[in-house]
């Protein structure tokens, strides 16, 4: 079972950012968060993870709060390449990897 | 991107026929992994391998086995397609580590396969 709660879609206007929320009420203390997202048919791509600090990277920003119960991850200029369906993922080492629903998000020009 | 080559891309078969699904990967990662999506249902996990001659059943196994004779290869094999095994089909790939390194997975691009 998924361990995560993610809204089912979300809108975000073209060079907005976009605010993704993820609620793991349920985590442990070795267990990261990932995201990633899937472009319409094709392959889940990998965006970012971590475990209790903040992230960056190239893409998006991931922030982890102090509880660790949920996390937003941020696409700090959102594209309208950026529409797909984004997924939260707990997961700790020697855990397969369960994707859940994720949220569709809409960019809009 | 991950080295990562599913083959065939797209293959319409009949019911009753054996298909198999080829992964190649040049990473040369440790697990291997067989998910199928669906509508509805989202991304499954089929089978796995954790090193060579090494698999295990996901959560939707019944109906599949998987072979992986080589590191950088994994083979699913349908031995008798049904009409509900029409679906998408990905292979991932993860390299084994420790837990402070958190590992990823990272997907193929995917096979379409229609059973009629």
């Amino acid at each position: 079972d998924a361990k995560t709660t993610q809204p089912t879609s979300m809108d975000c206007a073209e060079g907005r950012a976009a605010n993704l929320p993820c609620n793991h009420s349920t985590i442990s203390g070795n267990e990261y968060v990932y995201w990633y997202r899937q472009i319409h048919s094709q392959g889940p791509q990998y965006i970012i993870h971590g475990l209790k600090n903040n992230e960056t990277n190239e893409m998006a920003s991931l922030i982890i709060t102090e509880d660790r119960k949920s996390s937003t991850l941020i696409l700090p200029h959102a594209t309208l390449r950026d529409t797909a369906v984004y997924y939260c993922i707990v997961r700790d080492y020697g855990q397969n990897f369960v994707f859940g629903p994720g949220t569709r998000l809409s960019v809009l020009p | 991107d991950a080295g990562i080559t599913q083959s065939p891309r797209h293959k319409v078969t009949e019911t009753g026929t054996p298909v198999t699904l080829r992964c190649h990967q040049t990473e040369n990662h440790r697990y291997m992994y067989w998910y199928r999506q669906d509508p509805g249902h989202g991304l499954r996990l089929i089978h796995y391998s954790y090193g060579v001659k090494d698999t295990d059943k996901g959560e939707v196994s019944d109906g599949y086995s998987v072979s992986r004779s080589k590191t950088e290869d994994f083979l699913l094999t349908l031995e008798s397609a049904t009409s509900s095994q029409t679906s998408v089909y990905f292979c991932a790939i993860s390299e084994s580590g420790r837990i402070s390194s958190g590992n990823t997975i990272y997907f193929g691009e995917g096979s379409w396969l229609t059973v009629v």
